[in-house]
C-alpha cells in the first residue's frame, strides 16, 4: 500500500501561500495522487488530482516531481475560510480499491 | 443529482442493538466505500466494493457487514453496536478508486 505522510499541522496568516508536502515512496505506476479538503463537521470535499508535473485549477496547484514520491499542494493566498484539514490520498489501482487515507494536515489560517 | 445520499444524520442506539446505515449515490459509480472519523481523528476504511456483488474488507471491519446487491445502494450494517463504535461515518462513491471520491454529508452515531 502507498502509504502517505503529512505533517500534522501548519499555521499560516491570510494572504500567504501555502504549500502542503505529502511523502508517497512506494507510490505505483498507475496511482493518481488526489488532495481533499474538509471542513469540521462536513465530509471531505475533493480539491485537486494529478499524475505527473503540475496540474493548475481555480482553487489550488499540485506540483508532482518526476519521481513522484512526494507531492506538494499549493494554495494560493489563503483566506480564513481555507481553514480546513487537508488529506493527500494515492489511488490504490493495484490493490483492488482500498484506498487509505493519511492523518491530514491541519492548516489554520490566521488574520 | 443527488450525489451521496446518507440516511439518517444522526442516530442515538444502545449498546448491542443493531442498525443499517444507509447509502445510496446516482452517479452510476462502481466504487462505494465506507469510513469513519472518530473526533479529531483521520479517516478509517471500513469496507469497499468495485462493483454490484463485490464487498471486501477495509482496516477497521470488524463488528461491520455491508452488501452490494445494486450499484446504487451499500448499507453499512451494525451488529451489535459497542460504545467503541461512535463516530461519524462517511459513505462514498467514485467511477474507480484512481478518480475523485465523493462524500456524502456523514451520519453521526452515537452509542450508549
Amino acid at each position: 500500500l502507498a502509504k502517505t505522510t503529512q505533517p500534522i499541522s501548519m499555521d499560516s496568516y491570510e494572504g500567504q501561500e501555502v504549500n502542503i508536502t505529502c511523502s508517497h515512496n512506494n507510490i505505483a505506476t498507475n496511482d493518481y495522487i488526489t488532495w481533499y479538503q474538509q471542513f469540521p463537521s462536513q465530509g471531505p470535499r475533493f480539491i485537486i488530482q494529478g499524475y505527473k508535473t503540475k496540474v493548475t485549477n481555480e482553487v489550488a496547484s499540485l506540483f508532482i516531481p518526476a519521481d513522484r514520491k512526494s507531492s506538494t499542494l499549493s494554495l494560493p493566498r489563503v483566506s480564513l475560510s481555507d481553514t480546513a484539514v487537508y488529506y493527500c490520498l494515492v489511488g490504490e489501482r493495484n490493490q483492488g480499491g482500498k484506498l487509505i487515507f493519511g492523518q491530514g494536515t491541519e492548516l489554520s489560517v490566521k488574520p | 443529482n443527488a450525489g451521496v445520499t446518507q440516511t439518517p444524520k444522526f442516530q442515538v442506539l444502545k449498546t448491542g442493538q443493531s442498525m443499517t446505515l444507509q447509502c445510496a449515490q446516482d452517479m452510476n459509480h462502481e466504487y462505494m466505500s465506507w469510513y469513519r472519523q472518530d473526533p479529531g481523528m483521520g479517516l478509517r476504511l471500513i469496507h469497499y466494493s468495485v462493483g454490484a456483488g463485490i464487498t471486501d474488507q477495509g482496516e477497521v471491519p470488524n463488528g461491520y457487514n455491508v452488501s452490494r446487491s445494486t450499484t446504487e445502494d451499500f448499507p453499512l450494517r451494525l451488529l451489535s453496536a459497542a460504545p467503541s463504535q461512535t463516530s461519524v461515518y462517511f459513505c462514498v462513491s467514485a467511477r474507480d478508486p484512481n478518480q475523485p471520491q465523493h462524500f456524502g454529508d456523514g451520519t453521526r452515531l452515537s452509542i450508549l
